[in-house]
Parts: structure tokens; C-alpha cells; sequence
């Protein structure tokens, strides 16, 4: 079973172009998380989505309660943005996560 | 600034040990989850707490079991670690509009 679907699974992109990671859910929520993790690092939380768009720095995040879609936009890519990105949704206490997005920009 | 912490970042241990590993949290988070993360399988749910004392299964239980035994402490036990443990081993706490994870522990069975 797979309550939240992310594409691509790979993305690699020259530095400085503009880049959607989408996900994809089944399950009624009641938040959004958009997760960072750095190779070797631990994982950061981006965004908390429960409805709109959010926006810090390059960053953007957007959802769509009705479509039971979210996609995380980033402008102007650089190399440091490298990372897996992880859609998570929120049910109650329960958390259900997407494989991931590995991103790789490249300079 | 808010934390959770894993008490080790790497850990290597041997077929048949009995493994712990420790989660604290400082911000008085009910709800407590331990996750594992392999390559192309992502995230995946070992078990979690909603408060002291009380466990859940998650999606993939077998070989672990947790001990929650204050609010702020959180553990998962390896009862007889197998080769297919080794892993990278993620704990987070969370109420409902924050989440917050650990940095990892990264587990090698041998």
C-alpha cells in the first residue's frame, strides 16, 4: 500500500533551474510536511502545508486539499540544494511518508 | 532550540546481541515513532507511542520491541540483531502541526 506517491524519484538539474517535486496522497489529512535530508545528515522539516501556499526563500510549497496533491517548488537551484526531499502526511498521530525525490543539481 | 536526540550516530554490533537505542525529546511531545530508512524502500514505521507506557505497532514490528517508560525517552530494542537490521534507524516526536526528527543512528549488524 502507498498512501502518499512522490515523483520523480530521481531529479538532476543544472544549477539554476527551476525544479517541481510532486506527491500524491489517498488518505484524508490534516497537515503536509515537506522533509530535507543531505546525504549522511539527518532530516529537516521545510514546509507544514494544511492548505495554500507557503513560501521561504526559494522555496515554495503549494497543495491542493481537493486534489489530494502537493508540489515543492524550488527557483533558482543551486548545488547546496542537493538532497532527498520526503512528502509526509499527517493523519491524526499518524504520519505516512513518500520513498522520497533525490535531487541532485548540478553547478 | 528544540531537540531530539539519538544517543549514537554509528553503531556496530554482532549477529545475536541484544541492541538498544536511545530517543529524547525535549519538547514535551506526546506522541514518540522510531523509523527505519533504507535505500528505495524510504521511511518506514517500526512503532510509536502516543503516551507513556503505551506502544503501537507500526508497519514493520518483527525483531523490534520499544520501552517508553518517561515522556521524554523513547527506545527501540533489537532483541537478536540480524544482518537484516542493519540500517539507518530515524526517531521522531511529534503533536499534530510539529515534527521533529533525530538525527539518525546508523546501524551495521555483522
Amino acid at each position: 500500500k502507498n498512501e502518499v506517491e512522490q515523483s520523480p524519484q530521481n531529479l538532476t538539474a543544472q544549477e539554476g533551474e527551476f525544479i517541481t517535486i510532486n506527491c500524491s496522497y489517498s488518505v484524508g489529512i490534516s497537515a503536509l510536511h515537506w522533509l530535507q535530508q543531505h546525504p549522511g545528515g539527518g532530516i529537516v522539516s521545510l514546509f507544514m502545508l494544511s492548505s495554500g501556499k507557503k513560501k521561504h526563500g526559494r522555496l515554495i510549497a503549494t497543495i491542493n486539499i481537493q486534489e489530494k496533491h502537493s508540489s515543492l517548488h524550488i527557483t533558482a537551484s543551486h548545488p547546496r540544494d542537493s538532497a532527498v526531499y520526503i512528502c509526509a502526511v499527517a493523519t491524526g498521530n499518524q504520519f505516512y511518508f513518500g520513498t522520497g525525490t533525490s535531487l541532485t543539481v548540478i553547478p | 532550540d528544540v531537540k531530539v536526540t539519538q544517543s549514537s550516530r554509528y553503531l556496530v554490533k554482532r549477529t545475536g546481541e541484544k541492541v538498544f537505542l536511545e530517543c529524547v525529546q525535549d519538547m514535551d511531545h506526546e506522541n514518540m515513532f522510531w523509523y527505519r530508512q533504507d535505500p528505495g524502500l524510504g521511511l518506514r514505521l517500526i512503532y510509536f507511542s502516543y503516551d507513556v507506557k503505551m506502544k503501537e505497532k507500526g508497519d514493520i514490528p518483527e525483531g523490534y520491541s520499544v520501552s517508553r517508560e518517561k515522556k521524554e525517552r523513547f527506545s527501540l530494542i533489537l532483541e537478536s540483531a540480524s544482518t537484516n537490521q542493519t540500517s539507518m534507524y530515524l526517531c521522531a516526536s511529534a503533536r499534530l502541526y510539529g515534527y521533529t526528527f533525530g538525527s539518525g543512528t546508523r546501524l551495521t549488524v555483522v
